[in-house]
């Protein structure tokens, strides 16, 4: 395995702007999952994939969020109209078929907006 | 609905010494329950797991009970080293994983 990359690891962006992150998962993981953290805090749940299907959003995915997996490999994320609340590392995880309770992180995109 | 809620950090101790890390939560249903390390610049690790109550999670030295009656997950460690030195996520996730809670972590700084 590989393990799961994410690109970029680091975006500095201006208010308004969109921004879109990749996430790749370790192969032939079904499931993806996207979190946000900020600094001192845990993990929050975004949205969670199996295969291409999104089956779970949280109230935290306002409408300025999106997120895809077209091909039930990677993942998207895109925040369009950014603002400076948005800053914050943007993490990925995925698990394997059977092993749902095992998630693998990538190492996250940290975004900046000023 | 479903949270976690870990002690608050940093938590220093000196090599060898003991470690508590305290984990409580509430869920519905059943949930498994999880606890995460973060080395620094690393990203997040599973250390270890529990699915059911009267589950005991172990790696690397550590383990975690879970503990129904006391909704507790409690992470210990009987000689912690200088390579311990982390931040440690307790986590919940309910049967069908579809999604996890985390709590807001624990920082251990541990001194030679």
């Amino acid at each position: 395995d590989t393990g799961v990359s994410q690109d970029p690891r680091h975006k500095i962006t201006k208010r308004g702007q969109n921004v879109t992150f990749r996430c790749d998962p370790i192969s032939e993981h079904n499931r993806l999952y996207w979190y946000r953290q900020t600094l001192g805090q845990g993990p929050e749940f975004l949205t969670y994939f199996q295969n291409e299907a999104q089956l779970e959003k949280s109230r935290l995915l306002s409408d300025r969020f999106s997120a895809e997996r077209p091909k039930g490999s990677f993942s998207t994320l895109e925040i369009q109209r950014t603002e400076q609340g948005d800053s914050a590392m943007y993490l990925c995880a995925s698990t394997k078929p059977d092993h749902a309770n095992e998630q693998f992180f990538g190492p996250g995109t940290r975004l900046t907006v000023l | 609905g479903n949270s976690v809620t870990q002690m608050e950090g940093p938590v220093t101790l000196s090599e060898e010494a003991f470690l508590t890390i305290n984990c409580t939560y509430t869920a519905t249903g059943y949930p498994s329950l999880f606890w995460y390390v973060q080395y620094p610049g690393e990203g997040l690790q599973l250390l270890l797991k529990a699915t059911k109550a009267d589950d005991k999670g172990s790696n690397k030295g550590f383990e975690a009970t879970y503990r129904k009656e006391t909704t507790s997950f409690h992470l210990e460690k009987g000689s912690v080293q200088v390579s311990d030195s982390a931040v440690y996520f307790c986590a919940l996730s309910p049967y069908n994983f579809n999604k996890f809670y985390f709590g807001s972590g624990t920082k251990l700084n541990v001194k030679p």
